[in-house]
């Protein structure tokens, strides 16, 4: 069975201050990977995917993630916070099908 | 492109009583999937379509719950009998399909059950 697990509930930055949301999975195969983005009242929004290939990954609004194969890991990273990317942040998993994490909560302090 | 629809945005309802929600898929995608987001959780899947075929089914998904698509365009999701653990937003999405795996999320139908 597949899982993905996030460990961080909820992370405090300040704005201008780099991130990082980690991202563990659990699967036989490498799957495919997936971060999206959840602003209140909104719908989510994919920010990047790996599939294959090199494993730096570079999305929309200048966040990135990482593969890392033996750690099982896909985190997401941003040098330099802004205000507006408060939201809550789900990693997801394609394997045998969907499987999202339970979200990290990003608040950013001005 | 519009993007992915869904109506109504919220229903209140009363326990006991059925509920259909709509989701329009952005157009040309043969994909829809239906999940179900609780607070504090991320999207738990629920069921997908290729074109008008239900190929899979979550456990989560009782013997209330159907969905349909029946010319492969938009979807509906029915929940007869709701109960006050229905509560929750349900989200739909679709995707290109073929080789792609992105999906697109509506904004989601809030089901409160009083």
């Amino acid at each position: 069975a597949q899982s993905v697990t996030q460990p961080d509930i909820h992370i405090t930055v300040s704005e201008g201050a780099s991130l990082e949301l980690r991202c563990n999975y659990s699967y036989g195969a490498t799957p495919y990977l997936f971060w999206y983005v959840q602003s209140p009242g909104q719908g989510l929004q994919l920010l990047l995917k790996y599939f294959s290939g090199d494993t730096l990954v570079q999305g929309i609004k200048g966040f990135e993630a990482e593969f890392k194969r033996s750690q099982s890991s896909f985190n997401l990273r941003k040098p330099s916070v802004h205000w507006s990317d408060a939201a809550e942040y789900f990693c997801a998993v394609f394997g045998q099908n969907f499987v999202f994490g339970p979200g990290t909560r990003l608040s950013v302090l001005p | 492109d519009t993007g992915v629809s869904q109506n109504p945005r919220h229903k209140i309802t009363k326990r006991g009583q059925n509920v259909t929600f709509r989701c329009d898929p952005i157009s040309e995608h043969n994909r829809l999937y239906w999940y179900r987001q609780t607070l504090g959780q991320g999207p738990e899947f629920l069921t997908y379509f290729q074109n008008e075929a239900q190929l899979e089914k979550s456990r989560l998904l009782s013997d209330r719950f159907s969905a349909e698509r029946p010319k492969g365009s938009f979807s509906t999701l029915e929940i007869q009998r709701t109960e006050q653990g229905d509560s929750a937003m349900y989200l739909c999405a679709s995707s290109p399909g073929a080789s792609s795996y992105e999906q697109y999320f509506g904004p989601g139908t809030r089901l409160t059950v009083t």
